[in-house]
């Protein structure tokens, strides 16, 4: 039980839809980061916020975007869905700082 | 562009056996850590290696890190089929902000 809990735990959209992910950081974790994690592959980086602004970015197009809220929980936005996007996203949260990250069981996305 | 390679990209072995996996990078990274993944679930964390050449152990699982700060090693000594599932290193990127992580070993343990 890392304290980082993610909703809903599955969703299935059609293309062109949009959705919203949503993340409840682990109490006092003031940065929050986003990954997808293809089929057979390793995470890869969204973005990152911390005091609800974004401060890192990874290589995604503008319509992944997030929020992050002063009680440090946050959301992911997928806009225009792309059969691609169907993946595993995940969510991690920890100290500004510090390199010990706590990851949610993630939400399974399926785009048709 | 940080880049970390994992290899084998799958290994299956049986109850008992030794094995080896390795992460590497042409890049310097400050930190590397390793992550076991299990189906339906997050990454949790095994290990964080910060110095190089530094080596950790837990339990029959020991961890090594690459003298020149680019590489790492995990050796599991008599693995258990608890041991399956998908290892993943990561290495925090040189702004010390966003986690880098490799495409993972998927490893099967077969009693």
């Amino acid at each position: 039980e890392t304290g980082v809990t993610q909703s809903p735990t599955h969703l299935i959209k059609t293309r062109g839809q949009q959705v919203t992910l949503r993340c409840s950081s682990q109490s006092g974790h003031n940065t929050v980061s986003w990954y997808q994690q293809a089929l057979g592959q390793g995470p890869q980086f969204i973005f990152q916020y911390y005091r609800e602004e974004e401060n890192g970015r990874g290589n995604f197009p503008p319509r992944f975007s997030g929020l992050q809220f002063p009680n440090y929980s946050s959301e992911l936005n997928v806009n225009a869905l792309e059969l691609d996007d169907s993946a595993l996203y995940l969510c991690a949260s920890r100290f500004q700082g510090y390199d010990i990250q706590y990851f949610g069981a993630g939400t399974r996305l399926s785009v048709l | 562009t940080q880049l970390l390679e994992q290899s084998p990209q799958f290994l299956s072995i049986q109850e008992g056996e030794n094995l080896t996996v390795y992460c590497n990078s042409s890049s310097v990274f400050s930190s590397l850590q390793w992550y076991r993944q299990e189906p339906g679930e997050g990454p949790v964390l095994l290990v964080t290696v910060v110095t190089g050449g530094e080596v950790k152990k837990l339990k029959r699982l020991t961890f090594q890190f690459g003298d020149a700060r680019k590489d790492s090693s995990l050796h599991i000594t008599a693995a258990q089929p608890g041991d399956t599932g998908l290892y993943l290193c990561a290495g925090l990127d040189n702004y010390g902000q966003n986690f880098v992580f490799g495409p993972g070993t998927r490893l099967s343990v077969l009693p």
